[in-house]
């Protein structure tokens, strides 16, 4: 089944513990991105990777490291999460820009 | 930061009412425009990807149009039915890069 698979779903944690938020893809899509969605706010893109060892930030990239070593994974990285950071996460992935993209099924993170 | 407006931000319409919503974006240097369907706690899910001045795409009741020239999407339903219930979101790609959401347009169809 074609799917964009997250984990973990929900997470809580503490300030300054560093997490890492897996995304993974089996429809060979060359473009990932991470978004975070807060009420009132839709969904803003943090990082994005059209490619193997290929990233750019997003409209929100600070605090967050994301790392492209393979086609199928874009880990999400917070080094220090801080409270700020409490959010759902949505990755994403398809071949470019020009098509669809499909969702992961979210991680909900709480940074206490 | 680029801009992309959508309105209105709620409606609330009767089964059997047909809707439209409008998304406002950039009209320089556009690649691509996206439209999702966010139902509550699950996944967007994409409705369509317009990439030409003109496009007009449907699936089912649902269509929408493009007009790159003055940087506007519509969205329409037609004969809105309970399950049709959710949020609209819009999104939009300058130079097939980064993808800026609208904040979105929930839906509340009443029987």
């Amino acid at each position: 089944e074609a799917q964009v698979t997250q984990n973990p779903r929900y997470l809580i944690t503490v300030t300054g513990k560093k997490l890492t938020v897996t995304c993974s893809q089996n429809m060979n899509h060359e473009y990932m991105s991470w978004y975070r969605q807060d009420p009132g706010l839709g969904l803003r893109q943090i990082y994005y990777s059209m490619n193997v060892e290929v990233t750019d930030k997003g409209d929100v990239p600070e605090g967050y490291k994301v790392s492209r070593k393979e086609k199928r994974n874009f880990p999400l990285i917070l080094e220090s999460p801080s409270p700020n950071q409490t959010s759902l996460y949505f990755c994403a992935s398809s071949f470019h820009l020009a098509n669809e993209q499909f969702f992961g099924p979210g991680t909900r993170l709480t940074v206490l | 930061i680029l801009n992309v407006e959508q309105s209105p931000q709620s409606l609330h319409v009767q089964e059997g009412d047909s809707t439209n919503f409008t998304c406002s974006f950039p009209s320089s240097n556009f690649y691509a425009l996206h439209w999702y369907r966010w139902e509550t706690a699950k996944s967007p899910e994409a409705l369509f990807v317009m990439t030409l001045n003109g496009d007009e795409k449907k699936k089912g009741r649902i269509s929408a149009t493009l007009n790159t020239k003055e940087g506007y999407s519509y969205l329409y339903i037609k004969g809105s039915q309970p399950e049709d219930s959710a949020t609209y979101l819009c999104a939009f790609s300058a130079y097939g890069n980064k993808l800026v959401f609208g904040a979105g347009t929930i839906l509340r169809v009443k029987s």
